[in-house]
């Protein structure tokens, strides 16, 4: 079943900081976050392995509270660089390892 | 080092033809995904490659399948094309198949 993303989509100024969270029903072995920017590949940010770890790459972070079955990708003093849509990929071990992509958070980095 | 390549990067077809994609993993990763992505949405798991065995699919029609050669490239092959499978396919390998995938940059199909 694929996660659900929220929001959809976000505008920000840069320097703002944003929240995308990432949901699932089932019990998740781990969550991978992917930024796609226009016409590209999606781009691997980190994957959260344990429940309640958080990773980081540069100042974007994220968490993953296993219990909630949850994952929240943190855009922290954002950059025109940050824009584009953002995916996470959750793994069950019951369904054999494959990614189940999210819909996708679109985000707008504004000067 | 090289990163995952795939080819051709757009294609047309018409409805019914069959179409062949090709995809060569990162140096060194045994293990190959296919994606299928349409546009506004995630990618679909379509199919999982590991040492040239399949060790996983999704919800998609017997139409679609795939291989995995001796060297890790792998094929996706689509026969009797429908509009609906233009969309962006994406192959990711990773070194086995828990590990983090890095995806190459597509295969554009429009299918008229």
């Amino acid at each position: 079943q694929q996660p659900v993303q929220s929001p959809q989509a976000v505008i920000l100024r840069e320097g703002e900081d944003a929240v995308i969270n990432c949901s699932s029903s089932k019990a998740l072995y781990s969550v991978h976050w992917y930024r796609q920017k226009h016409g590209e590949a999606p781009v691997f940010l980190m994957i959260l392995l344990k429940g309640g770890e958080q990773k980081g790459h540069e100042k974007i972070s994220a968490s993953f509270n296993e219990k909630k079955q949850q994952s929240s990708l943190y855009l922290t003093a954002s950059q025109l660089s940050y824009s584009g849509t953002y995916f996470c990929g959750t793994e069950r071990k019951a369904a054999g390892n494959k990614l189940t992509f999210g819909g996708g958070t679109r985000v707008l980095v504004k000067p | 080092d090289a990163g995952v390549t795939q080819s051709p990067t757009h294609l047309i077809k018409t409805r019914g033809q069959h179409v062949t994609l090709r995809c060569s993993p990162i140096s060194g990763h045994k293990s190959v995904s296919w994606y299928q992505q349409v546009l506004g949405q995630g990618p679909q798991f379509i199919f999982q490659y590991y040492e040239k065995e399949e060790r996983g699919r999704g919800n998609f029609p017997d139409r679609f399948s795939a291989r995995q050669f001796p060297n890790y490239s792998s094929e996706l092959n689509v026969n009797a094309l429908l509009l609906g499978d233009s969309a962006l396919y994406l192959c990711a390998s990773s070194l086995r198949v828990e590990e983090t995938q890095y995806f190459g940059p597509g295969t554009r199909l429009l299918v008229l």
